[in-house]
């Protein structure tokens, strides 16, 4: 069975403040890593998807990595409209062809100014 | 470009009353899935449509059914609800493999009393 576990749960950084999203897996066969961001009393907003490991991928100030157990995603001098929960997913080899990910509980970021 | 609409976007039902939740898609994707977000659980696939006319149930069908209408649309029904059913449901969509990610809707918020 795949697991997805995000830690810290919850992050408070200030405006500048650079720091990193962990997100460990276990996955039979990874076809690809998905983070997500979400916004109050909105849906997921697909941001990267990440297929083997040493890929990396950006998006302004963010950064994605990924190793064979875990990712990172790294923001880098962030302001408070990145403030967000941040969802991370993988997809692996599953029987039958349905290629459901599995979704983590997600790090909640807000960042002062 | 609408991506996934939901509708409604807010809904309070009773005990034992029945609802439809709406969801229409406009990337011609052929998958389409129903979540349930809940505080620490994150999402939960209810049920998932691979393609056109088929559904499978996901990690909590119970009380559920789902109709694909057609390519664009797919429909989440309650029979009875009940209080346990009180949540955020999220629509999406992907193509087949979703190795591209999901592209969620906005969420309907729903409480049963």
């Amino acid at each position: 069975e795949d697991q997805v576990t995000q830690s810290p749960e919850a992050l408070r950084l200030q405006e500048g403040e650079s720091s990193s999203l962990n997100c460990s897996y276990t996955v039979s066969g990874l076809r690809g890593l998905f983070w997500y961001r979400q916004d109050p009393g909105k849906g997921p907003e697909f941001l990267f998807t990440l297929y083997s490991a040493g890929e990396e991928k950006e998006k302004e100030r963010l950064k994605a990595t990924l190793t064979k157990k875990e990712s990172f995603l790294h923001i880098t001098a962030p302001k408070p409209e990145d403030s967000a929960t941040y969802l991370c997913a993988v997809q692996g080899d599953q029987s039958g062809g349905s290629y459901i990910p599995t979704f983590g509980r997600g790090t909640s970021l807000i960042v002062h100014p | 470009n609408a991506g996934v609409t939901q509708t409604p976007k807010f809904q309070v039902l009773k005990t034992g009353q029945s609802m439809t939740l709406q969801c229409a898609q406009d990337m011609n994707h052929n998958s389409m899935y129903w979540y349930r977000q809940d505080p620490g659980m994150g999402l939960r696939l209810i049920y998932y449509s691979a393609s056109e006319g088929t559904t499978d149930k996901g990690e909590v069908p119970n009380g559920y059914n789902v109709s694909r209408l057609n390519k664009r649309e797919f429909s989440l029904r309650l029979e009875s609800a009940a209080p346990s059913q009180t949540s955020v449901y999220f629509c999406a969509s992907s193509e087949a493999s979703g190795v591209n990610g999901y592209t969620f809707g906005s969420g309907t918020r729903l409480t049963v009393v």
